[in-house]
C-alpha cells in the first residue's frame, strides 16, 4: 500500500519569505510523486511531478521539490512567497495497480500568506 | 485550463435520490478517473475507466457506478444518495500507459444532499 503524510495542516508565511511544505511518502516500490494546488472553490492544478528522473523537480510559479529516497521525503519549496500562493496544497503518490493509475492524496496543507 | 470539463458545477439533491455527473476528458486522453473530495479533506479515488470498462476501484459501495463512452467522456452515477455523499466530485483524465503519467483534473461538481 502507498501513502503520503503531510506534516503540517497549516503553514503561515509573510509575503517575500521562503515557503516549505513537508511531505513524507511510503511506497513498496519506486513511486511517482506529485504536488497539486487547489485554490478556493477550484479544481486541482498540477504544480510538479517526480517520475524517477532528476531528483530536483522544478514546477510552475517558482515551486520546486526534491525527492530524497533516504528520507522518504518530497518537500515543496519556493524561495519567495506571493499573496497569490495562498491555497491548499496536496502531496500525492501514484499507484499503478495493474492497468489502473490511482492517486493517493495527503490530507493537505493550507498555506496562508500575510503582508 | 486543463481541458477537462465537468457538469453540472453545482447541484442539490434529496436523500434517496439518484444523481448523474458528467465529464469530458482532455483531447487525446483515453482514461478517466473519478474522485470524491469531502469538505476539508483530500480527494479519494472512486474508480477509473479505460476502454469503456472499469479497471480500478477505491473503497466505495456499488451504488457508485460509472460509464465511459467511445469518445472517452464519462458519467458518474450515484444511487440512493446519503447525506455523507455531499462533496466535490472531481473528474481526471490521462493517457493509459507509463507510470507518472500526468493526470489532469476538472474543476469539479459540487453535490449537496439534503
Amino acid at each position: 500500500a502507498q501513502s503520503v503524510t503531510q506534516l503540517d495542516s497549516h503553514v503561515s508565511v509573510s509575503e517575500g519569505t521562503p515557503v516549505l511544505l513537508r511531505c513524507n511518502y511510503s511506497s513498496s516500490y519506486s513511486p511517482s510523486l506529485f504536488w497539486y494546488v487547489q485554490h478556493p472553490n477550484k479544481g486541482l492544478q498540477l504544480l510538479l511531478k517526480y517520475t524517477s528522473a532528476a531528483t530536483l523537480v522544478k514546477g510552475i510559479n517558482g515551486f520546486e521539490a526534491e525527492f530524497k529516497k533516504s528520507e522518504t521525503s518530497f518537500h515543496l519549496t519556493k524561495p519567495s512567497a506571493h499573496m497569490s500562493d495562498a491555497a491548499e496544497y496536496f502531496c500525492v503518490v501514484s499507484a499503478n495497480t495493474g492497468t489502473a493509475s490511482k492517486l493517493t492524496f495527503g490530507t493537505g496543507t493550507r498555506l496562508q500568506v500575510t503582508l | 485550463e486543463t481541458g477537462v470539463t465537468q457538469s453540472p458545477t453545482h447541484l442539490i439533491k434529496t436523500r434517496g435520490q439518484q444523481v448523474t455527473l458528467r465529464c469530458s476528458s482532455q483531447s487525446g486522453h483515453n482514461t478517466v478517473s473519478w474522485y470524491q473530495q469531502a469538505l476539508g479533506q483530500g480527494p479519494q479515488f472512486i474508480f477509473q475507466y479505460y476502454r469503456e470498462e472499469e479497471n480500478g476501484r477505491g473503497n466505495f459501495p456499488p451504488r457508485f457506478s460509472g460509464l465511459q463512452f467511445p469518445n472517452y467522456s464519462s458519467e458518474l452515477n450515484v444511487n440512493a444518495l446519503e447525506l455523507d455523499d455531499s462533496a466535490l466530485y472531481l473528474c481526471a483524465s490521462s493517457i493509459q500507459g507509463a507510470p507518472g503519467n500526468t493526470i489532469y483534473f476538472g474543476e469539479g461538481s459540487w453535490l449537496t444532499v439534503v
